[in-house]
């Protein structure tokens, strides 16, 4: 069974442009989730997708922003980036909503630079 | 609003001898428990959690941890350390409804050969 795939694992951007990551989920999960990894900041939550609705949303700013498709699979953007914005994004998936165990299975992170 | 306290950013351990990772967390109802240990330029793996049930909670690769509610705690411990256990633990809590997981800093371990 295939586990969480994110494009790109790599990608390096200039400030003022944008940015968009790619999260498949494993497969028959309906749940995605995204975070941000930096050294300061920690693990952050940004947002969870469930039925291509977003049900959950963290303190980022509207330049953060996602979606979801009726397969699963999510995107999220990041418009105008900022030099704080260089981080790994790590997206994470699970079976479904309300399903108490809380077991997030994460991808190996989209690795961002900005420069 | 629920948080999370792990104490020592950095811990080392010799090879062979116990493995104590602290996590304190702030819950104003009862929490769903979770250590997940990152490898470099990995994601993020499930290696125990508590939710309901027994407080001592055995993981994968001979880790375990106890919930204590008097003490607001959820420590990972393992009698015996390995080399491949070198990594970075994050300690994090859930609460029941929310599918939010918050995060604590993290302790990254370095096993001493």
């Amino acid at each position: 069974k295939a586990g969480v795939t994110q494009t790109p694992r790599y990608l390096i951007k200039t400030r003022g442009q944008q940015v968009t990551l790619s999260c498949s989920p494993i497969s028959g999960h309906r749940s995605v989730s995204w975070y941000q990894q930096t050294p300061g900041q920690g693990l952050q939550f940004l947002f969870e997708y469930f039925s291509e609705t977003q049900r959950n949303k963290g303190n980022f700013p509207g330049r953060f922003s996602g979606r979801q498709f009726s397969n699963s699979r999510s995107e999220m953007n990041v418009s105008t980036l900022e030099l704080g914005d260089s981080a790994l994004y790590l997206c994470a998936s699970s079976l479904a909503r309300g399903v108490n165990t809380g077991e997030l299975f994460f991808g190996e992170g989209s690795r961002l630079t900005v420069l | 609003a629920q948080s999370v306290t792990q104490l020592g950013s950095h811990v080392s351990v010799s090879e062979g001898a116990l493995v104590l990772l602290r996590c304190n967390y702030s819950s104003s109802v009862p929490p769903y428990l979770f250590w997940y240990v990152q490898y470099p330029n990995q994601g993020l793996q499930l290696l125990l959690k508590y939710t309901t049930g027994a407080t001592l909670v055995k993981g994968i690769n001979g880790f375990e941890a106890e919930f204590k509610k008097s003490e607001t705690s959820f420590h990972l411990t393992k009698p015996s350390a390995h080399m491949s256990d070198a990594a970075e633990y994050f300690c994090a809590v859930r609460n029941f409804g929310n599918e939010k997981l918050t995060f604590g800093t993290g302790t990254r371990l370095t096993i001493i050969p």
